[in-house]
């Protein structure tokens, strides 16, 4: 059974632009949440996704969005980068009918120059 | 809010040495618990789980029992090994009332085991 794909692994990206990372869960999980993960900040939830709803939001400015596809598939967006936006991106996804158990990908590693 | 505090790292240790990872959480209502690993540059994997007071998980020669009159959730292996070196981190599920959910996660310890 695959894992929680994303990508791409590796983004280089300058103030000011805008990045979108992609995220696919494990065939079968409807949930989809988004991390940022920082030395500074630690791990730090952005939002959750299910059955292409956001449910829950972590305290992130506006410029973080995300969405949620038909086949479960997830994408989030950051405009407007900040050098402060680089961090590796963590996406996890669970099944509906069972514990909130969290399988994660290998994340986004983001750097904004 | 919930929370989840863990000992400070780095921690290090030779091969063989007892650990533990001391871990406290706060919360409201009976969250899972949960004990995750991150090697280096990669994402989190799951090393063991408890969802209810007294529940002992265990994975890999590490445990934890979920002691809810301590609020607690240590980290234990009898014996670790030079590949058992990365980064910890004791996290909570915090479920709100729309059965949305989110991961409440520690700082993280940094573990090295000298050969």
């Amino acid at each position: 059974k695959a894992g929680v794909t994303q990508t791409p692994r590796y983004l280089i990206k300058t103030r000011g632009q805008q990045v979108t990372l992609s995220c696919s869960p494990i065939s079968g999980h409807r949930s989809v949440s988004w991390y940022q993960q920082t030395p500074g900040q630690g791990l730090q939830f952005l939002f959750e996704y299910f059955s292409e709803t956001q449910r829950n939001k972590g305290n992130f400015p506006g410029r973080f969005s995300g969405r949620q596809f038909s086949n479960s598939r997830s994408e989030m967006n950051v405009s407007t980068l900040e050098l402060g936006d680089s961090a590796l991106y963590l996406c996890a996804s669970s099944h509906p009918d069972r514990d909130t158990e969290a399988f994660f990908g290998q994340g986004t590693r983001l750097t904004v120059v | 809010g919930n929370s989840v505090t863990q000992m400070e790292g780095p921690v290090t240790l030779s091969e063989e040495a007892f650990l533990t990872i001391n871990c406290t959480y706060t919360a409201t209502g009976y969250p899972s618990l949960f004990w995750y690993v991150q090697y280096p540059g990669e994402g989190l994997q799951l090393l063991l789980k408890a969802t209810k007071a007294d529940d002992k998980g265990s994975n890999k020669g590490f445990e934890a029992t979920y002691r809810k009159e301590t609020t607690s959730f240590h980290l234990e292996k009898g014996s670790v090994q030079v590949s058992d070196s990365a980064v910890y981190f004791c996290a909570l599920s915090d479920r709100g009332g729309s059965s949305a959910s989110k991961i409440i996660f520690g700082s993280g310890t940094r573990l090295s085991i000298r050969p």
